[in-house]
């Protein structure tokens, strides 16, 4: 079954706690993305990752770490660092060039009590 | 610096026509793209325009212009299943930027 696939759905934690969400892809795409989203709110583009080893601070990677030691693998890590990290997770990839048609994972929606 | 801006939120009538608006400003510009996000649910692109001119497909629609940094999304023969947020984004290289969405509520 091919996709990507973003684990948990639902994920809840206790302030001051780091957590790591998962996403997965099996369709060989060089890059992958990770969005947040508050309610109401566009996409803001936390990390992005071209090549294995190798990513970019987005516009708010505050307060978040990845690592890209796969192709098919991009964990973001929600450190505590973070001031407010409740929001719907979006991975998302792309193929490579000037245009990035964006495919995105179901997405895990972190709570911190 | 970059940014794009659409409408909050757009009421229609099921069956009628409704357009989404877009204004964006860039440095470098490598084409419009919309997406559409049910509630709870993950964003799906929905067109791309790289020229001028208007993109078909099916119901939906794309227009751009470069020249007034403006586009929009057509949606026709509208049913209750379109009801979502739309958004526009531009792909720069390597990475894509997105608006806020508009909240597009389709009533009978």
């Amino acid at each position: 079954d091919g996709g990507i696939t973003q684990s948990p759905k639902y994920l809840f934690r206790k302030e001051g706690q780091n957590v790591t969400l998962s996403c997965e892809q099996n369709l060989n795409h060089d890059a992958m993305y990770w969005y947040r989203q508050d309610p109401g709110q566009g996409l803001r583009l936390i990390y992005y990752s071209q090549i294995v080893n190798d990513f970019q601070k987005g516009d708010i990677a505050e307060g978040y770490s990845v690592s890209r030691e796969k192709k098919e693998s991009f964990p973001l890590t929600v450190t505590s660092a973070q001031k407010n990290p409740t929001a719907f997770y979006l991975c998302a990839i792309s193929g490579s060039g000037t245009y990035n048609e964006q495919f995105f994972g179901p997405g895990t929606r972190l709570t911190v009590l | 610096g970059q940014s794009l801006e659409q409408p909050s939120e757009v009421t229609a009538v099921e069956g009628a026509i409704v357009q989404i608006n877009c204004t964006y400003q860039t440095s470098g510009f490598y084409g419009l793209s919309w997406y559409q996000q049910h509630d709870g649910g993950a964003p799906t692109f929905l067109s791309y325009n790289a020229l001028d001119g208007l993109e078909e497909t099916g119901r939906f629609s794309s227009f751009l212009s470069r020249s007034d940094s403006y586009g929009y999304l057509l949606l026709q023969e509208l049913q209750m299943k379109d009801s979502a947020s739309y958004f526009c984004a531009f792909g720069g290289y390597q990475k894509v930027t997105f608006g806020t969405g508009t909240k597009l509520q389709v009533i009978p």
